[in-house]
């Protein structure tokens, strides 16, 4: 069975430090993948999306950017974090129609 | 513009009453429709999906959706509701072959004992 793993569960950043998400699948080959963030008390919104290694979809302007280095591994990242970029931060995999989500990421900026 | 609308923020229902959820959806082409609950600090998880058919779709834990296209809704019921309900829950609409979903705000249920 498909099983997606996310790392760390939480994580607590001071602004301007670097950020590293990752995201890996198993079970399944050459699956879309995504990373969408969900803000306190708001629905989530899709940030970046991939079809496959190398391939980087960007659906908002942000200070954010991701990585698809291998086929089921899948990377958030940023060079400089922003108070705004607190929220959790959830990664997705599909194979046809609908979303399989991970446990997901609580970001904290201090 | 593509949207989706769940006018109920909050709901709170005895255990064991009915219960129904709201969703409302404005969109371009043929809609994927997703219901998801997340329970807090979790992912999310697919109670059900419509993408053709039969209107009324069955989901997992008990939880059944209704298609309208006339109404542009597609609203999640349950007849009998318990305690482990208690999450909040996504309505949520895409295209095809893609996970490009446009989510509602989620609405958050309460269940009274």
């Amino acid at each position: 069975s498909q099983t997606i793993h996310q790392w760390p569960a939480t994580l607590v950043q001071p602004v301007g430090s670097p950020l590293s998400l990752e995201c890996t699948v198993e079970g399944t080959s050459n699956p879309n993948l995504y990373w969408y963030r969900q803000a306190a008390g708001r629905g989530l919104q899709l940030l970046f999306y991939s079809v496959g290694i190398g391939q980087i979809s960007s659906e908002v302007p942000q200070n954010l950017s991701a990585s698809r280095p291998q086929d089921r591994q899948f990377i958030l990242s940023s060079k400089k974090l922003l108070l705004s970029d607190s929220g959790f931060y959830l990664c997705a995999w599909s194979v046809g129609q609908g979303l399989h989500f991970g446990d997901g990421t609580r970001l904290s900026i201090l | 513009a593509q949207s989706v609308t769940q006018p109920d923020i909050h709901i709170t229902v005895s255990e064991g009453a009915s219960l129904e959820l709201r969703c409302n959806y404005s969109y371009g082409a043929t809609p994927y429709l997703f219901w998801y609950v997340q329970s807090p600090g979790q992912g999310l998880q697919l109670l059900l999906k419509y993408f053709s058919g039969d209107t009324l779709v069955q989901g997992i834990k008990g939880f059944e959706a209704e298609f309208k296209r006339s109404q542009s809704s597609f609203n999640l019921r349950k007849p009998s509701v318990h305690w482990s309900d208690a999450a909040e829950y996504f309505c949520a609409v895409g295209a095809g072959n893609t996970g490009k979903l446009i989510f509602g705000q989620g609405t958050t249920l309460q269940v009274k004992p």
